[in-house]
């Protein structure tokens, strides 16, 4: 009963240095998404996936790309790392868009991320 | 812009007590407010409220939603060291994506 798996779960970078962050479900949700976690700042959206194929941008994209490799599968892209993006990451699904009927998200365990 | 305001952002508490942590919101279309406990990892869900279902309660913890106040509160009685833990209040609008507040860190000393 796997749920969201997320890899890494640590890493740490050299500032322009670039990787990705791999997330997979395995509930057959339609949508994911991605969230940092900065101390005191509860999560934040970084990018979310309604459904295969479309993404869109959450409230702090810059700096990141994604993919929604097929309905399992949705990573997250360091192009190029600032330490301004050292956080801790979490990859979430929920049935539909915004809402699941039961119970909202199911969270992966994290990835946390230094840039130095 | 959709908001989801928490307080107190942090709380410390002797176990025993009774806590009421707040949450208040300002979202368009509002579908319902979902309280989760993180510990040191994932956060899990503990409660979904709607206009349906206004009031939940498992074990010690309850929950109210107030929808002419635009707010929820969570109440936990009899707190224990187990409880400390980061409670993080988000709201669904319409069918975008959760809002969520920057939580409340509570905790309980024996």
């Amino acid at each position: 009963n796997a749920g969201v798996t997320q890899t890494p779960k640590f890493q740490v970078l050299k500032t322009g240095q670039s990787m990705t962050l791999q997330c997979a479900q395995d509930m057959n949700h339609n949508s994911m998404y991605w969230y940092r976690q900065d101390p005191g700042m509860g999560l934040r959206l970084i990018y979310y996936s309604a459904s295969e194929g479309t993404t869109d941008k959450g409230e702090v994209p810059n700096g990141y790309n994604v993919s929604r490799l097929n309905k399992r599968e949705f990573s997250l892209r360091l192009e190029s790392a600032a330490p301004s993006q050292t956080s801790v990451y979490f990859c979430a699904s929920s049935g539909t868009a915004g809402l699941s009927e039961n119970y909202g998200y199911t969270f992966g365990s994290g990835t946390r991320l230094t840039v130095v | 812009e959709d908001k989801v305001v928490q307080s107190p952002l942090s709380l410390v508490v002797h176990e025993g007590d009774t806590v009421t942590l707040n949450c208040s919101y300002e979202v368009t279309n509002f579908r319902s407010l979902l309280w989760y406990k993180q510990e040191k990892k994932a956060p899990t869900f503990l409660f979904m409220l709607t206009s349906s279902g206004i009031e939940k309660k498992s074990g010690r913890l309850s929950s109210i939603l107030d929808k002419k106040e635009l707010s929820s509160i969570l109440n936990i009685t009899a707190t224990q060291t187990g409880d400390s833990a980061i409670y993080l209040c988000a709201v669904a609008p319409g069918n975008t994506p959760l809002v969520f507040g920057k939580g409340t860190r509570l905790s309980v000393i024996a």
